[in-house]
């Protein structure tokens, strides 16, 4: 089973709509907890961490699910501007703070 | 803008070439990383440093070989290549080491983009 895990996508979105998307992690002791975008060609930019009992910034919300083993991301009234990739990334600091990526969820938002 | 500062943007090289990418960062960090991106695929985490020590090396072929002269510098020297590791090489940056800090993110160069012919 990978560490990280997404859905590669990619999720057809109508302009103004909400779409969430999941991310899977393996390690029960991961602490930390990240979303980046990557728009193509591009390096990888933090959206927001997730925080234990969710987080949002403007039209984002993170959520955890420490249970399940998974963080979300839920993206409102979805803009054409959003069309991205969406990294999760996860830390486990028992590895040295190292930060593993999951494979992206590419969202496109269409008119 | 992200504090990291990737040289050169893109690479041409053939396979027997020695080349080196350098990597800057302006954020005070003590964790440096290459990440290598290949089309289609997800990051893949190369070597990590921490406070100047390697402390992590992903299996990766001896053809590639990283160096941290101190916390700020990170480079990469490539030499014999194969146009498979043509790629996008993101150097990344971090405050990860030292207790209490939970929240590690990593802040991205804007990579270099190799091309092996």
């Amino acid at each position: 089973r990978k560490e990280v895990e997404q859905d590669p996508g990619p999720f057809n979105v109508p302009e103004g709509a909400t779409v969430a998307f999941n991310c899977t992690y393996s390690n029960s002791a991961s602490q930390s907890f990240f979303w980046y975008r990557q728009d193509c060609r591009k390096e990888p930019k933090l959206l927001m961490s997730v925080y234990s009992s969710g987080n949002e910034d403007g039209r984002f919300t993170a959520q955890l699910n420490r249970a399940s083993q998974y963080i979300s991301l839920l993206i409102r009234d979805s803009k054409l501007s959003d069309s991205a990739t969406y990294l999760c990334a996860v830390n486990l600091k028992a590895a040295g703070n190292k930060l593993t990526f999951g494979g992206g969820t590419r969202v496109l938002v269409k008119p | 803008e992200t504090g990291v500062t990737q040289t050169p943007r893109h690479l041409v090289m053939g396979m027997t070439n020695k080349k080196s990418l350098k990597c800057e960062q302006h954020l005070g960090h003590n964790a440096m990383y290459w990440y290598k991106q290949s089309a289609k695929k997800p990051l893949e985490l190369m070597f990590v440093y921490s406070l100047e020590e390697r402390v992590e090396n992903n299996s990766v072929p001896s053809r590639f070989s990283p160096e941290c002269p101190n916390s700020s510098h990170l480079f990469l020297h490539l030499h014999t290549l194969q146009p498979e590791d043509s790629a996008l090489y993101l150097c990344a940056s971090s405050q990860g080491v030292g207790s209490g800090y939970l929240n590690t993110e990593a802040f991205f160069g804007q990579g270099t983009r190799l091309t092996v012919v």
